[in-house]
């Protein structure tokens, strides 16, 4: 069976500083992937997607970035973190673009 | 990609079945439907996803009339458990990137 996981669970980063989340999926090759924000109280918002290997799309304007180094690895980066970074990541999963997305634990993140 | 509207909020009783209704009227010809559910400080988990008619599974049922332009997500026998926040979403069948938008759910609470 397929898996995914994110890492760290929680983490909490002073203003400015830089930011590295990641997310791994078992038991599947080739998998779309895809990094999704939530505010508290909030919907979740497309960040970036993945089709495959250093293949990434941005889907809002910001201070992050994704990579995908290898097929079931996909990263999110940030060089300086502002306060409005702060959130819940979710990293997500599908066998190509059938709409069934499979979602991580998330990585609980606060800038202070 | 389609956008979808559905109430912020609804109440419920144990034991009561619940339906929430997703409106979708600019949904293209091959958009699937599908609904995720997410408790506080989890990712989204996969309900049901359907194209026409009526799908059931272990956990729901979801019914969609023949204009597509809406669909209904049955939960059966609600149980404490299942307050949540359930997303109702519409993305493209396979080839796609998988794109989807999440709006701001209904959040469902079940009381005793």
């Amino acid at each position: 069976s397929q898996t995914i996981h994110q890492w760290p669970a929680t983490l909490v980063q002073p203003v400015g500083s830089p930011l590295s989340l990641e997310c791994t999926v078992e038991g599947t090759s080739n998998p779309n992937l895809y990094w999704y924000r939530q505010a508290a109280g909030r919907g979740l918002q497309l960040l970036f997607y993945s089709v495959g290997i250093g293949q990434i799309s941005s889907e809002v304007p910001q201070n992050l970035s994704a990579s995908r180094p290898q097929d079931r690895q996909f990263i999110l980066s940030s060089k300086k973190l502002l306060l409005s970074d702060s959130g819940f990541y979710l990293c997500a999963w599908s066998k190509g673009g059938t709409g069934t997305q499979y979602f991580g634990p998330g990585t609980r993140l606060l800038v202070l | 990609l389609a956008k979808t509207t559905q109430p912020i909020s609804m109440d419920s009783y144990e034991g009561q079945e619940v339906n929430i209704t997703c409106s979708h009227n600019n949904i293209a010809t091959n958009d699937y439907i599908t609904w995720y559910q997410q408790f506080p400080s989890q990712g989204p988990r996969f309900i049901i996803q359907g194209y026409k008619t009526k799908v059931t599974n272990e956990v729901a049922s979801l019914f969609i009339p023949a204009d597509r332009k809406s669909s209904t997500l049955s939960l059966p026998r609600v149980s404490l458990s299942d307050t949540a926040v359930y997303y109702c979403l519409v993305g493209h069948g396979s080839g796609n990137t998988g794109k989807l938008i999440f709006g701001q759910g209904t959040t469902l609470q079940v009381k005793p």
